[in-house]
């Protein structure tokens, strides 16, 4: 069946450290999106992609950053990991248009 | 983005319906209404969406006001598997591929407690 994955599902790290989190799905969607969920807030936008080599910011895309270099795959990067980017890390992708989104299962990351 | 305002939580008991309400009072004419739940330590998960007629299927229904200013999710007979956060979310149709339209932006949603 086909299915959207993310790894790892828990990461500690510390301050200053680079950090990747993967996201891949079987579905060959043209959209994989790319979201943070905090306590008290919902879930928020950090950047999107349309389709291979194409990236755009969301609404709190700072601290990091994304590459799509195949449709599969979209992985986050946070290039100096701080503290406020302690969250659970959720993908998402849906097919050209405007298909529903379809979620992984999240990533939960400290960084301490 | 239009916003939607919605209860912070709900109960209901085991095997009787649920009513969760939205309010979208500054909707426009092409955005549709989409409800997504996330259950716990899971993804958000697809519900159902509609634009101006009522909509059914396997999971809910879902019920537009004839003014499109509300809207309410409605699930038949609510199970123990039901509890989740429900978000009400309005997207406007893109009218290119790249439209901002394809995001998803959530607001709060309400918490659905179901008691046996």
């Amino acid at each position: 069946d086909a299915e959207i994955t993310q790894s790892p599902r828990h990461k500690i790290t510390e301050t200053g450290r680079q950090v990747t989190l993967a996201c891949h799905q079987t579905w060959n969607h043209n959209n994989m999106f790319w979201y943070r969920q905090d306590l008290g807030h919902g879930l928020r936008l950090i950047h999107y992609s349309y389709g291979v080599q194409d990236t755009n910011k969301g609404e709190v895309s700072d601290g990091y950053s994304v590459s799509r270099s195949n449709t599969e795959d979209l992985p986050l990067t946070l290039e100096s990991a701080a503290s406020s980017q302690t969250s659970v890390y959720f993908c998402a992708s849906s097919p050209r248009g405007f298909g529903e989104q379809f979620f992984g299962p999240g990533t939960r990351l400290t960084v301490l | 983005d239009a916003k939607t305002t919605q209860p912070n939580s709900m109960e209901s008991n085991e095997e009787e319906p649920v009513h969760l309400p939205c309010n979208h009072s500054t909707i426009s004419g092409t955005d549709y209404i989409h409800w997504y739940r996330q259950l716990p330590s899971q993804g958000p998960e697809y519900v159902i969406h509609g634009l101006t007629s009522n909509v059914n299927n396997r999971m809910a229904s879902l019920a537009i006001a004839e003014d499109r200013k509300s809207s309410t999710l409605i699930l038949h007979r609510a199970t123990l598997r039901d509890a989740a956060v429900y978000y009400c979310i309005l997207r406007d149709v893109p009218r290119l591929i790249k439209a901002a339209g394809n995001k998803l932006t959530f607001g709060g949603g309400t918490r659905v407690l179901v008691k046996p």
